[in-house]
C-alpha cells in the first residue's frame, strides 16, 4: 500500500518570505514517482514538479526548490519569495503507474 | 487544445436522484481517470480508463457507480440514487500511456441535498 503524509495543515506567511511543505511517503515498489500539485480556489489541480525515484538529485524552478530524499522518504517543497498568487492548497503524491496516492494537503495562505 | 473539460462544474441534486458528469480529456490522451474529493482531503483514485477499456475500479466506487468511455474518447460517470455522501468534487484527468503525469480537470462539484 501506498501512504503520502502532508503533516501540515495549514501555513501562513507574509509575502516574500520562504515556505516550505513537507511529505513523507511510503511505499515498497521500488520505482516510484513523486508529485507536487496545487490546487487554487478554482479547484483545478496543476501540476508543479515530479521526480522519479532514481533521481535523488535537488534542483531549482524559477521560485520552486525541492528536497528528495529516500533515506528519509521525504519529498520537500519549497516556494522561495513567495507571492499572493501562490496561496492555494497544495497536494504532494505518490505513484508507481497510474494510480496517484495524494497527501491530504497543506493550505498556504500568503498574505500581503 | 484547451485542456481537459468537465461538466457541469457544480450540481445540486436531491438525494435519491441520478446524476451524470462528463469529461472531455485532451484528444491525444489513451488514458483517463476519474478521482474522487471530499473536503479537507486529497483526491483518491476511482477508476481509470486506457482508450475504452476500464482497466481498474476502486472498492470506493460502489455498484451505485458506473462509468462509461466510449470509442476512447470522452467519459461519463454516473451516480445512482445518490446519498448526501456522495457530496465531493469529482476530478478528471487524463495522460498518455507511460505515466507521465497527468493533466486534470477543474472538478464537477456535487453536492446532495
Amino acid at each position: 500500500a501506498q501512504k503520502v503524509t502532508q503533516a501540515q495543515t495549514e501555513i501562513s506567511v507574509v509575502e516574500k518570505e520562504d515556505v516550505t511543505l513537507d511529505c513523507v511517503y511510503e511505499t515498497r515498489d521500488t520505482t516510484y514517482y513523486l508529485f507536487w500539485y496545487k490546487q487554487p480556489p478554482s479547484g483545478e489541480l496543476v501540476f508543479l514538479i515530479r521526480r522519479n525515484s532514481f533521481d535523488e538529485q535537488n534542483e531549482i524552478s524559477g521560485r520552486y526548490s525541492w528536497n528528495f530524499q529516500k533515506s528519509t522518504s521525504s519529498f520537500n517543497f519549497t516556494i522561495t519569495a513567495s507571492q499572493v498568487v501562490d496561496s492555494a492548497v497544495y497536494f504532494c503524491a505518490l505513484s508507481n503507474d497510474y494510480k496517484l496516492s495524494f497527501g491530504a494537503g497543506t493550505t498556504v495562505t500568503v498574505r500581503a | 487544445d484547451t485542456g481537459v473539460s468537465q461538466n457541469p462544474r457544480h450540481k445540486i441534486t436531491k438525494r435519491g436522484q441520478n446524476v451524470t458528469f462528463r469529461c472531455d480529456p485532451i484528444s491525444e490522451h489513451n488514458r483517463l481517470y476519474w478521482y474522487r474529493q471530499t473536503l479537507g482531503q486529497g483526491p483518491e483514485f476511482l477508476t481509470y480508463f486506457q482508450n475504452e477499456a476500464q482497466l481498474e475500479k476502486s472498492r470506493l466506487l460502489s455498484d451505485r457507480f458506473s462509468a462509461e468511455r466510449p470509442k476512447g474518447s470522452f467519459s461519463t460517470l454516473e451516480i445512482q440514487r445518490t446519498e448526501q455522501g456522495d457530496s465531493a468534487m469529482y476530478l478528471c484527468a487524463s495522460s498518455f500511456e507511460g505515466f507521465n503525469g497527468y493533466t486534470f480537470g477543474s472538478g464537477t462539484r456535487l453536492t446532495v441535498v
